[in-house]
């Protein structure tokens, strides 16, 4: 079974608008890990997020903001106000448990941002 | 400064070459990682080390060999490459478990390895 799982393989948004993007996961550890990170087309990968499984609070991190519900088992990523630079794949990752950081994957999500 | 610096950045070879990327961290971590993106976007954990020790081994060929002198570099080795191989391959860098995994993972640019 997938662990992460990303359904939107592309997404499109105008500028200034606001877009989630969907990320459901799947573990049995009650500790766990959830990030968000960003891959422009010059393939770097940038982090955006981060939300622990006993945060209290959605993360937010300036433009970006986390909808964490732990009882449906998702993490999306809000961005607000989108901006042209906003374009790029999105990627949803989790680490299970307190252990070494063993990031699982989703399949990501493909960003437009149209002017 | 570059944080997670990978080298190097393209490497086209042919098929049945043994070939190294090399990565370096000065961030201070303690945990490095190699992983595999591959055509569609997929990103896939080959190995991390801790303090020179292999942590994790996810089921990657044999042909695959990472070795780390020191805490600071994680480099992969490749033995007799097939085009199956090609990709893109990242290094990262973390604090390590416990609180620190709160802490994300940081990425290299990436070396994209096309196999002929």
């Amino acid at each position: 079974a997938q662990k992460i799982t990303q359904t939107q393989p592309g997404m499109f948004v105008q500028e200034k608008e606001a877009v989630t993007l969907d990320c459901t996961y799947d573990t049995s550890d009650q500790s766990y890990g959830l990030f968000w990170y960003k891959q422009p087309s010059s393939g770097e990968m940038i982090f955006l997020i981060y939300q622990g499984s006993y945060d209290e609070q959605n993360a937010t991190e300036g433009r970006y903001s986390l909808n964490f519900q732990k009882a449906r088992k998702s993490a999306n990523l809000v961005i607000s106000a989108s901006q042209l630079g906003d374009s790029a794949m999105y990627f949803c990752a989790m680490r299970e448990g307190w252990s070494f950081q063993k990031l699982v994957f989703g399949t990501g999500t493909r960003l437009l941002v149209s002017p | 400064d570059t944080a997670v610096s990978q080298t190097p950045k393209y490497l086209v070879t042919q098929m049945g070459n043994d070939k190294s990327i090399k990565c370096e961290q000065n961030l201070g971590h303690d945990t490095m990682y190699w992983y595999k993106q591959d055509s569609k976007k997929f990103l896939k954990i080959m190995f991390s080390y801790n303090n020179k020790e292999l942590i994790i081994n996810e089921t990657v060929p044999n042909r695959f060999s990472p070795k780390s002198p020191d805490k600071a570099h994680l480099n992969l080795h490749i033995n007799s490459l097939e085009l199956g191989d090609s990709a893109v391959y990242f290094c990262a860098s973390s604090p390590g478990q416990g609180l620190n995994s709160r802490q994300p993972q940081h990425f290299g640019d990436g070396t994209r390895l096309s196999i002929l």
